[in-house]
């Protein structure tokens, strides 16, 4: 089975400290990486993803993600987090762009 | 912008009572899901619909069922409602993927629906 393994359920972090989110995915087809951003009661709004090309991919509010294929895994960082980074990120992968399978989730918390 | 909307943001209802989540969506999506969101568990899928009356079972159907009698809505009944269905529920539709040919397919979701069965 698919599966994608989300290796923090929680992160502290200070502000204005670097912070990564680790994701590794079990399949080493090809895949659409993705990661997800949950703000506290609301939906899941897409931060960036992986489709092809520069494995470095970046999204919005200043995150990053590196796909590494041969690590199968597609970290998230972010080089300074701001309190308003406090949230629940997700890491989804897709193989044929009709299926998702997601992680388990982290949980960022911003320290002030 | 993809919107997906859904009807109820809060709910409580009753055990054993019939449930009614409503999902629409503005982008004539082929595909929508329902996921069940808890603590600790992620998401896990529901069901999924790849077209109109179609659909498919996901992760965890047992106690729930769907329908899709239009491109744009996709609903999901809990037949009788139990304290153990007491979560969030996400809507979610996405493009018809083409596996690698495809160049942009992303999964958009709705604001979410918390639903507690007392």
């Amino acid at each position: 089975a698919q599966s994608v393994t989300q290796l923090d359920s929680q992160v502290p972090v200070f502000e204005e400290a670097p912070v990564e989110l680790r994701c590794n995915y079990s399949s080493s087809v090809s895949v659409y990486l993705f990661w997800y951003v949950q703000y506290p009661n609301q939906g899941l709004q897409l931060l960036l993803k992986y489709l092809s090309g520069s494995t470095l991919v970046k999204g919005i509010n200043g995150f990053e993600a590196e796909f590494n294929k041969s690590q199968t895994s597609f970290h998230l960082r972010k080089p300074s987090v701001h309190i308003s980074d406090t949230a629940e990120y997700f890491c989804a992968v897709s193989y044929t762009g009709n299926q998702f399978y997601f992680g388990t989730g982290t949980s960022l918390t911003v320290i002030p | 912008d993809v919107k997906v909307t859904q009807s109820s943001r809060y709910l409580v209802k009753r055990t054993g009572e019939k449930v009614f989540l409503e999902c629409v969506q503005d982008m004539d999506h082929e595909n929508m899901f329902w996921y069940r969101q808890d603590p600790g568990l992620g998401l896990r899928l529901i069901y999924f619909s790849y077209d109109v009356k179609m659909k498919e079972k996901g992760d965890i159907p047992e106690g729930y069922s769907v329908s899709r009698e239009k491109k744009e809505r996709f609903s999901l009944i809990l037949e009788s409602a139990s304290t153990n269905q007491t979560s969030m529920y996400l809507c979610a539709s996405s493009p018809l993927g083409q596996g690698a040919v495809d160049s942009g397919n992303t999964i958009y979701f709705g604001e979410g629906s918390w639903l507690t069965v007392v």
